[in-house]
């Protein structure tokens, strides 16, 4: 059973560039997840999809972000323009859904804004 | 909103001896899952075990056990017989609100000694 797949695993980009993080969740899966990962911040969740409708983005952190998933096997998560400050680690999860399912998480990808 | 706070920033650990590292929680809600993930110095998330609100026993997977309190709002995370391997951030994370995505705390560096 393959897991969450995102790619690319890393990502170095000039700022004012866009960036377009993928993610393949687990099939059978019907919520899927973006998470951010800073030393200062921790892990933070940007937003998630239940049944390919995004419910919650209250965590994007500006308009530069936007994330879709037009079908069940497909999410994006797109910056632009980029600044150094969105320099991280973003990861993909996916679930059956509900508050006790645990999330499977992609290996993430690595973001570097110079 | 849910809260899980981590007072452990990093411990070290002989190999061999029991680990438990501390986890403590804020909700209003009546149902919700406590889990817990390592992740090791290659970046992956690990989800390791689950506690839901409502279960009496604690919840155990091989080595690691949930030592969960409720009345104190307290879901300590104990390896049993720790290895070299067990060297990883791990972080503890909380359900519920209503949202299927978790909030986590900001972790414990765990460094096992030979």
């Amino acid at each position: 059973d393959a897991g969450v797949i995102q790619s690319p695993r890393h990502e170095v980009t000039e700022m004012g560039q866009e960036v377009t993080l993928r993610c393949k969740p687990i099939s059978g899966h019907n919520s899927l997840f973006w998470y951010r990962q800073t030393m200062m911040r921790g892990l933070e969740l940007l937003i998630y999809f239940n049944n390919n409708v995004p419910i919650d983005d209250s965590g994007m952190p500006e308009d530069r972000f936007s994330a879709k998933m037009p079908n069940a096997s497909f999410s994006t998560l797109k910056i632009q323009p980029s600044e150094p400050r969105d320099s991280a680690v973003y990861f993909c999860a996916s679930s059956t859904g509900g508050g006790h399912s645990p999330l499977h998480f992609g290996n993430g990808t690595r973001l570097t804004v110079t | 909103a849910q809260k899980i706070t981590q007072t452990q920033p990093g411990m070290f650990v002989q190999e061999k001896e029991a680990v438990t590292l501390d986890c403590t929680y804020d909700t209003s809600d009546q149902s919700y899952g406590l889990f817990w993930y390592k992740q090791p110095s290659s970046g992956e998330m690990i989800f390791l075990i689950y506690q839901g609100s409502y279960d009496e026993q604690n919840a155990t997977e091989g080595r690691y056990s949930l030592n969960f309190q409720k009345a104190r709002k307290s879901a300590n995370l104990v390896i049993s017989a720790s290895q070299l391997g067990d060297s990883a951030m791990y972080f503890c994370a909380t359900s519920g609100g209503g949202a299927d995505g978790l909030t986590f705390g900001k972790g414990t560096h765990l460094i096992i000694q030979p």
